[in-house]
């Protein structure tokens, strides 16, 4: 079966660095996406990694270990409207069929 | 704006009805997928479709059903219709068949209220 997990919520604060971890189980795995959703609106995306490693982009950063079945989206100089929650989803090989997480509420405070 | 179209944007219907949410996907894609949103479960992969044909199903019920027209729009049927189908239901769609990066860009969901 397929299996996300990522924590509930996190909090931080305006101009920090903060790490979302999400860790996945699934049985042909091709790659793992991050996605942000604001309350109420569609997800965007942010990320995708099929390699093992760090990819940047601005100021949001994405690693992958496949090994590890473990990922992690990495968020610096944070602004309050990154307060959101992200989403990480596994794609399964082949196939469009992506398994999401239940997501990661991010408070950013000031 | 991911230009992924979804209508109607809000719906509220009764117990026992059946409602047809559409979805047309941006320029070119060819792959569309649906997802349900409820409160306690999160992002739910429902189906997806890609040049018309099924591709890959998830944990749709029996009650839906959906399908994609030759213009490449797509239509998801909701059929006795209960109390926990009340959600947000998004469609996304990507320019290929789904596999490896193919980025799926989300519509700004219908809203399914059913009372």
């Amino acid at each position: 079966g397929q299996n996300i997990d990522q924590p509930t919520e996190m909090t931080a604060t305006e101009g920090a660095i903060v790490q979302i971890n999400c860790t996945y189980q699934t049985s042909g795995f091709n790659g793992l996406f991050w996605y942000q959703q604001h309350a109420g609106e569609a997800p965007t995306f942010l990320s995708y990694n099929v390699l093992d490693g760090l990819e940047e982009k601005g100021r949001f950063s994405s690693f992958l270990s496949r090994s590890k079945g473990y990922s992690y989206l990495l968020l610096k100089e944070l602004q309050m409207k990154d307060s959101a929650s992200y989403l990480c989803a596994a794609v399964t090989m082949g196939a469009g069929k992506s398994t999401f997480g239940d997501g990661t509420t991010l408070t950013v405070k000031p | 704006d991911s230009g992924v179209t979804q209508t109607p944007k809000h719906l509220i219907t009764a117990t026992g009805q059946r409602v047809t949410l559409r979805c047309s996907p941006r320029s070119g894609d060819l792959s569309v997928y649906w997802y349900q949103q409820s409160l306690d479960q999160g992002l739910q992969f429902l189906i997806q479709y890609y040049n018309g044909e099924e591709r890959a199903k998830g944990n749709i019920l029996e009650r839906f059903s959906a399908q994609q027209f030759p213009d490449l729009h797509s239509e998801l049927n909701l059929s006795s219709l209960e109390l926990g189908d009340s959600a947000l239901y998004f469609c996304a769609s990507s320019p290929l068949a789904g596999a490896g990066g193919d980025t799926q860009y989300f519509g700004p969901g219908t809203r399914l209220t059913v009372l």
